[in-house]
């Protein structure tokens, strides 16, 4: 099994709300990643959990939030985004295998939409 | 500095024939390397990957190249079906760590009936 959880699917947001993305996943890996994707473009990383501490932070604005409460579980909260932060965010995780390859899963994503 | 690229945007290719998808990479600390397959507001789904100690890999119709001195890498489909209809992104990264994806520009592949 090598499934990544991601809720919601699609999240619609006003300049002023705050909202949180959740994704799980239950392979028992140790890395997890948030990544955003706008159209036409590969993935971006903005933030990689490791042994659920945060340990890439790809200057990322702090409007954008991460938080991993445990091993199976990340969060990204939003609060203040502009328009331009319309996108797909993806998560991922891997098994971060110590001097190995170490393959990263994605979850389905959200659609992110800010009016 | 875009470390990975896909040269080609699009491909087009008959059901039944060979597709194959490119990669070219310039940076020499990669050892890993990996084909991710996406459709529209989808997650990218893993295919195959391939270290640097390898030259190729297969799995079932999906095989992937890797030409270290020449700092290329190529996945081949056969025989393509409709279905393979996606765009492919190749990604790169050093192995061992908890570290970004480099992710290519992908290639939309279209296999026509």
């Amino acid at each position: 099994d090598t499934e990544v959880t991601q809720t919601p699917k699609h999240l619609v947001m006003g300049m002023t709300n705050k909202k949180s993305l959740k994704c799980e996943q239950h392979m028992g890996h140790r890395a997890m990643y948030w990544y955003k994707q706008k159209a036409k473009k590969p993935p971006e990383l903005m933030f990689v959990y490791s042994y659920e501490k945060l340990s890439i932070n790809e200057s990322v604005p702090s409007r954008f939030s991460p938080e991993c409460p445990n091993s199976s579980l990340l969060n990204l909260h939003l609060h203040a985004l502009q328009p331009e932060d319309s996108a797909l965010y993806l998560c991922a995780s891997s098994q971060h295998t110590s001097g190995g390859p170490d393959t990263q899963y994605f979850g389905p994503g959200t659609r992110l939409t800010v009016l | 500095d875009q470390q990975v690229k896909q040269n080609s945007p699009s491909l087009s290719v008959q059901e039944g024939r060979i597709s194959i998808l490119n990669c070219d990479y310039t940076n020499s600390m990669f050892d890993y390397f990996l084909w991710y397959k996406k459709y529209p507001a989808e997650g990218p789904t893993f295919l195959i990957s391939i270290s640097s100690i390898k030259d190729k890999n297969e799995d079932g119709r999906f095989t992937v190249f890797l030409n270290k001195s020449a700092k290329h890498l190529s996945l081949h489909i056969v025989p393509s079906q409709p279905g393979d209809s996606a765009v492919y992104f190749c990604a790169a990264s050093v192995a061992g760590t908890a570290s970004k994806l480099t992710f290519g520009t992908g290639t939309r592949l279209q296999v026509t009936l």
